[in-house]
């Protein structure tokens, strides 16, 4: 099946710091989501953008979307330890069936 | 609180043995979905349910089988379960178009 791709894989970084993860698809959408999962739990949904917005806020959450390069980023400031988790982009380029990415891990340190 | 449930978070079967995992979800959502998850395979989607009665095949189905008799609940059935569908299981559901809200997962050892 299609799938997104993130990166980086894994990322690892210090309590107070931001942390970045991208996601790239393939077609056109009309929504994009990004979802965390913590360890050996179902997914939590965290974020929607429509294509035809650019930027999204929630909370320490930021959320960009570039159709032109096919890409999104997930931007999480001020990173707890509370935030290692694996997180998901998910298009909708099949419509109702999303297309999840690979996921990125990431381990915040305190 | 809004929530879907999953009928057991552990499950232990043996090979050959019919498998019947259920789902819950108490939003009216008319979307519901079963994925499995693989270190290194990400989700994948087994079937899928945009209404009672309706189901669509998504990109694993064989040996899979689901069941919707109500909008609240949604099955899915290993007919014969094999060691190779160790896996967690995720349940999801969603309104027409919009974020999935998952089940805690169920994590199936097939012997």
């Amino acid at each position: 099946s299609q799938q997104g791709e993130e990166d980086p894989q894994a990322l690892s970084i210090q309590e107070g710091e931001n942390a970045t993860m991208n996601c790239s698809y393939k077609t056109s959408i009309n929504n994009l989501q990004w979802y965390r999962q913590n360890s050996g739990r179902g997914l939590v949904h965290l974020i929607l953008i429509r294509s035809n917005e650019r930027e999204k806020h929630s909370g320490r959450l930021r959320v960009t979307l570039d159709t032109s390069k096919k890409s999104s980023s997930l931007l999480i400031t001020a990173s707890r330890a509370a935030d290692t988790a694996s997180y998901f982009c998910a298009t909708d380029e099949r419509g109702n069936k999303l297309v999840f990415g690979a996921g990125t891990i990431l381990r915040v340190k305190s | 609180d809004v929530k879907v449930t999953q009928s057991s978070r552990y499950l232990v079967k043996r090979t050959g043995e019919k498998v019947f995992l259920e789902c819950v979800q108490d939003m009216d959502h008319e979307n519901m979905f079963w994925y499995r998850q693989d270190p290194g395979l990400g989700l994948r989607l087994i079937y899928f349910s945009y209404d009672v009665k309706m189901k669509e095949k998504g990109d694993i189905p064989e040996g899979y089988s689901v069941s919707r008799e109500k909008k609240e609940r949604f099955s899915l059935i290993l007919e014969s379960a094999s060691t190779n569908q160790t896996s967690m299981y995720l349940c999801a559901s969603s309104l027409l178009w919009g974020g999935q809200v998952f089940g805690p997962g169920t994590r199936l050892l097939v012997l």
